[in-house]
Parts: C-alpha cells; sequence; structure tokens
C-alpha cells in the first residue's frame, strides 16, 4: 500500500456541470475524510466516514455535495451543478482509530478549476 | 469548536539556522491533540510532529520541537539546522479525535 490515492488530480470543468472525485484510502484505516482547500488557505473539514458511515458533515456541504463510502473502503465526493466558487484543492485523508494519536494522512488531492 | 491561528503568513531562515513557527488555538474540549503538518509545492500534507494535551513533555522529531504551553494555548514549532528541503507551508491543527481543525498556515523559505 503506497498511501492515500486520489484520482483526477486536477479537473477542469464548465460551470453548471457535475464532477465525481475518488479518494483510495490506506487499506487498514476505518475512517475517511474530506477537506476542502483554497489558495492561501489551509484546509477546511467537509465531512468524514467511519467504514461506510458518514458521521459528520460541515456546513460548507451544500446540497450541491454529496460524498458516499459504499462498502467502506473507497470513497467518492460529487459536485453537482458546479460553481466558480467550488474551484479549489479537494483533498482526502484516511486514519485508523482507535489508535492513540488519530494521526491523519494526506491524499495528493484533486484541484477542481471551474470555468 | 476549535479554532486554530497562525499570525506569521511568511517565515524565512538562512540554511542551518534555526526558525520557529507560531500558533496558537482555542479550544473547549479536555482531551485533544496538536499536530503541525508540512505542506510542500507538491501539495501532499505531511505529519512533522504531534502532541497530546495530556503529556507536559514537549514533543521532539530529530530537529524538529513543539514548544507546547497549555494555558496559554500556544504550540510553536522549532525548526533546527534548517534545510532546503524544509522549504513548504507549514499548518498547526488541532483534533479532538475526529476532525482536524486548520490554521492558515505559514509559507517557511530557506535561504542558502
Amino acid at each position: 500500500d503506497t498511501g492515500v490515492s486520489q484520482d483526477p488530480r486536477h479537473k477542469i470543468t464548465k460551470r453548471g456541470q457535475n464532477v465525481t472525485f475518488r479518494c483510495d484510502p490506506i487499506s487498514e484505516h476505518n475512517r475517511l475524510y474530506w477537506y476542502r482547500q483554497t489558495l492561501g488557505q489551509g484546509p477546511e473539514f467537509l465531512t468524514y466516514f467511519q467504514n461506510e458511515a458518514q458521521l459528520e458533515k460541515s456546513r460548507l456541504l451544500s446540497d450541491r455535495f454529496s460524498a458516499e463510502r459504499p462498502k467502506g473502503s473507497f470513497s467518492t465526493l460529487e459536485i453537482q451543478r458546479t460553481e466558480q466558487g467550488d474551484s479549489a484543492m479537494y483533498l482526502c485523508a484516511s486514519s485508523l482509530v482507535p489508535s492513540g494519536s488519530t494521526e491523519a494522512f494526506f491524499g495528493q488531492g484533486t484541484r477542481l478549476t471551474v470555468v | 469548536a476549535q479554532t486554530v491561528t497562525q499570525s506569521q503568513p511568511e517565515m524565512s531562515v538562512q540554511e542551518a539556522e534555526t526558525v520557529t513557527l507560531s500558533c496558537t488555538y482555542d479550544t473547549s474540549e479536555s482531551d485533544y491533540y496538536l499536530f503541525w503538518y508540512k505542506q510542500p509545492p507538491s501539495r501532499q500534507m505531511i505529519l512533522v510532529i504531534r502532541q497530546e494535551a495530556y503529556k507536559q513533555q514537549n514533543a521532539t522529531e530529530n530537529r524538529f520541537s513543539v514548544n507546547f504551553q497549555k494555558a496559554a494555548k500556544s504550540f510553536s514549532l522549532k525548526i533546527s539546522d534548517s534545510q532546503l528541503g524544509d522549504a513548504a507551508m507549514y499548518f498547526c491543527a488541532a483534533s479532538s479525535g475526529d476532525k482536524l481543525t486548520f490554521g492558515t498556515g505559514t509559507r517557511l523559505a530557506v535561504r542558502p
């Protein structure tokens, strides 16, 4: 296992289109997180899963956003009717709990550009 | 709710010298963790060092150490013997066991 993998690395889409991103966590990790990072800012929490259950969603996650982790392994993040304000880096992270450290391992991210 | 503040948008250090990055936080939790993450230009976040709030001893990882002042809610990162590869964005983060709350980051430049 080589760590958290995200696909695609880059996505350019026209405003109004739908996009879907995929995240493959470290295989034994039971928690999976999605964060959004805009230029010059730190990552902001969007949502997280414990196995297949979505435990928390941020207010940043409007009804145009949906995330799934159907079998407790990989996860998808879909954005419907994209807007220019959705342009950002979308980061996925995974961790193993309880492990005592709550250390999260991050993927390289998917950079979304909405034109 | 947790907040994390990094008041230094940019810092610069001469190679082989020491630099300290500042971070303050606020939390209502009694049990929490604090982290410093490094984000090189390739954009993958890498954990540098972590501190459990219940531990009084400051964490150390090779050239990286923290100064954890619980009462002041301060968590600074000291990088000793700075190397060119240390150049990156550094994010301070806090967690009470679930999600991470990040600061806005400090961009560290290392001068050869």
